[in-house]
């Protein structure tokens, strides 16, 4: 069973251009995570996101980012107009629909470098 | 609103020691999950341990368990016979509900360096 696939793993983009981050969750899971790690912190949570529906965007800034998971194909991070402050590693996680498991697994994170 | 906090920012352990790793955190919540996860120097984000603040019990996983002090709102990691490849950063985080599909609050991390 695959993991969570993100990609592309490492990103260079100059300010001004277009980010756009994949993640394709576990097989079977239909709830994904965004987090952003910057450089020497822990995550922080930005989006949570089901099939079409965002449920909670509150980590997510108000301009420049958005976020969607299509009924088909994966979810799409998207950040418009980079700037450097912009540069980190961002991880998706992806849970089941049975709320009984708890736990999230992440993928192998985006590194997005803005120059 | 949740927080986590962890005040070692690194460590240092001989092989084959054990090791703990502190974490407080503050809430709220009368239902929540506390997670530890790791983090090697590759990047990724392993999950290694789950609480539920129901739990009356200590969660145990192999060579680590997490020491739950509901009252001092504490949810240490104890690594038993630490090993080489257990350096790497570690993370103490915690979710609003004891149940799944919710967001993750993260601490900043203890880095982990196990001496030979």
């Amino acid at each position: 069973n695959a993991g969570v696939m993100q990609n592309p793993r490492h990103l260079v983009r100059r300010r001004g251009q277009e980010a756009r981050l994949r993640c394709s969750p576990m097989k079977g899971h239909s709830h994904v995570y965004w987090y952003r790690q910057l450089p020497e912190e822990g995550l922080k949570f930005m989006v949570y996101l089901q099939k079409e529906n965002i449920i909670d965007e509150s980590g997510m800034p108000k301009e420049r980012f958005s976020a969607e998971f299509p009924k088909e194909g994966p979810s799409i991070l998207r950040i418009q107009q980079v700037v450097r402050g912009d540069s980190a590693a961002y991880f998706c996680a992806s849970s089941p629909e049975d709320r009984g498991v708890v736990t999230q697994y992440f993928g192998p994170g985006t590194r997005l470098l803005v120059l | 609103a949740q927080k986590i906090t962890q005040t070692q920012p690194g460590m240092f352990v001989q092989e084959k020691e054990a090791v703990t790793l502190d974490c407080t955190y503050d809430t709220s919540d009368q239902s929540y999950g506390l997670f530890w996860y790791k983090q090697p120097s590759s990047g990724e984000m392993i999950f290694l341990i789950y609480q539920g603040s129901y739990d009356e019990q200590n969660a145990t996983e192999g060579r680590y368990s997490l020491n739950f002090q509901k009252a001092r709102k504490s949810a240490n990691l104890v690594i038993s016979a630490s090993q080489l490849g257990d350096s790497a950063m570690y993370f103490c985080a915690m979710s609003r509900f004891n149940f799944g599909n919710e967001k993750l609050t993260f601490g900043t991390g203890t880095r982990l360096t196990i001496i030979p």
